[in-house]
């Protein structure tokens, strides 16, 4: 079975609609980090948590909210999409700092805003 | 502004060619270099961490270099299972950032 599972795996939605991308992790790190990956510009970060008491924003966190829900489970959400929150989505653990660990990657979540 | 450029963006070689994929990075203080490989459809996946200048990590036909403004992954006698986007990214010391670049998109031909 993957270490990070994601869900759901592709996701078509409409403008306006609020939606929820799910993270689990059997791997037993504290710490989790929501990408998005879009062409031409690389992954961006959108928040991570060290633990689940710690969440902190990343670049592009506007837009975005997420939960820590257990050690396990990080979840993002998108309050009311928007077409250029189109993406590939994909969440990351690591065993530690970031500089120095390196970070495991689930399959991702394609998501579409029409 | 912290950045990672690499080239080239794609990269086409017959089985047998070997070649390098560059990583250009205006990180300050660097605390660590990192190369993964991405197949379509998935999560990068982690290949190696450098850390200083001058340090060297192999993993069977894959090589990484690290200087003090670049790094290099040099690919031997590619096969084409070697198919795939190569990322680099960089992490500034004293921060959780990430700075990943934009990929080159390698397909060996068999």
């Amino acid at each position: 079975d993957a270490d990070v599972t994601q869900t759901p795996r592709n996701r078509i939605t409409k403008t306006g609609k609020r939606i929820m991308l799910e993270c689990s992790q059997t791997k037993g790190h504290d710490r989790m980090y929501w990408y998005r990956q879009d062409p031409g510009l690389g992954l961006r970060l959108i928040y991570y948590s060290f633990d689940v008491k710690d969440i902190n924003k990343g670049e592009i966190s506007d837009g975005y909210s997420v939960s820590r829900q257990a050690q396990a489970k990080f979840s993002l959400s998108l309050e009311s999409a928007i077409p250029n929150q189109t993406a590939l989505y994909f969440c990351a653990t690591s065993d530690g700092d970031v500089g120095r660990y390196e970070q495991y990657f689930g399959p991702g979540t394609r998501l579409t805003v029409t | 502004e912290d950045q990672v450029t690499q080239s080239p963006e794609a990269l086409r070689l017959q089985e047998g060619e070997s070649s390098s994929l560059n990583c250009s990075y205006t990180v300050s203080g660097l605390r660590g270099l990192f190369w993964y490989r991405q197949d379509p459809g998935k999560g990068p996946e982690f290949l190696f961490t450098l850390y200083s200048a001058g340090e060297e990590k192999e993993k069977e036909r894959l090589k990484a270099t690290l200087t003090k403004k670049e790094s290099f992954l040099h690919i031997t006698a590619p096969k084409p299972e070697d198919s795939a986007t190569y990322l680099c990214a960089a992490v500034q010391g004293g921060y959780q950032k990430v700075t990943f670049g934009t990929g080159t998109k390698l397909q060996v031909i068999p």
